[in-house]
């Protein structure tokens, strides 16, 4: 069964630091999403992907963060200057569809552990 | 504002007690209601997708119910493997991203 694949699994970065998270969505969807989720709390969403521009942002989804499709495959998400608030598991999904409530897949995360 | 809340937090069951979980929405038109589990160190796993009152899902042990408000998950005779966290979320009208719910954690004692 086709999966949405993401890496590093773990990433440890000193505040201040850019960080790329990256992801393989599966390869026949159009919709990419990133949500993360703090350690204890609910899985929260930051931003949705379509046709190689945001479509939707959250409030959390400020000026440090920003998303690229930089090949057919690939969707990564940068934090450029990190803080310590920001560790956490950044889940990426994807979607065939967005009309009619189509599921979104997720992949495994990759933590982030700011220090 | 969509919101979902799920109880209980938490749920310990004995091998083969039948229970189930709740997930109670307000939202502002529902796209659909999704049941996800997820893992410790995983990503959420999809479950189901609801889409209109009355509406039933069934997958081996699982059976997912929906209401105007309101989701339930039943599980039946559960196994130690049905051990996880159930999150349920919410598609309204507005806006392309899921609400999800805190989750419930259920452990299923051999």
């Amino acid at each position: 069964e086709p999966e949405v694949t993401q890496t590093p699994s773990h990433q440890v970065t000193q505040m201040g630091q850019e960080v790329i998270l990256r992801c393989v969505p599966i390869s026949n969807h159009l919709y990419f999403y990133w949500y993360r989720q703090i350690l204890g709390q609910k899985v929260e969403f930051l931003v949705s992907f379509y046709n190689n521009e945001i479509s939707e942002k959250s409030e959390i989804f400020d000026d440090q963060f920003s998303v690229e499709r930089p090949d057919g495959s690939n969707f990564t998400l940068k934090i450029r200057s990190t803080k310590l608030e920001d560790s956490a598991m950044y889940f990426c999904a994807s979607s065939l569809a967005r009309g009619a409530g189509q599921p979104q897949h997720f992949g495994d995360g990759t933590r982030l552990s700011i220090l | 504002e969509d919101q979902v809340t799920q109880s209980p937090e938490a749920l310990r069951l004995q091998e083969g007690e039948s229970s189930s979980l709740n997930c109670s929405y307000t939202v502002s038109g529902l796209r659909g209601l999704f049941w996800y589990r997820q893992d410790p160190g995983k990503g959420p796993e999809f479950l189901f997708t609801l889409y209109s009152a009355g509406e039933e899902k069934e997958k081996e042990r699982l059976k997912a119910t929906l209401t105007k408000k309101e989701s339930f998950l039943h599980i039946t005779a559960p196994k130690p493997e049905d051990s996880a966290t159930y999150l349920c979320a919410v598609l309204g009208n507005y806006g392309q991203n899921f609400v999800f719910g805190p989750g419930t954690r259920l452990s299923v004692l051999p």
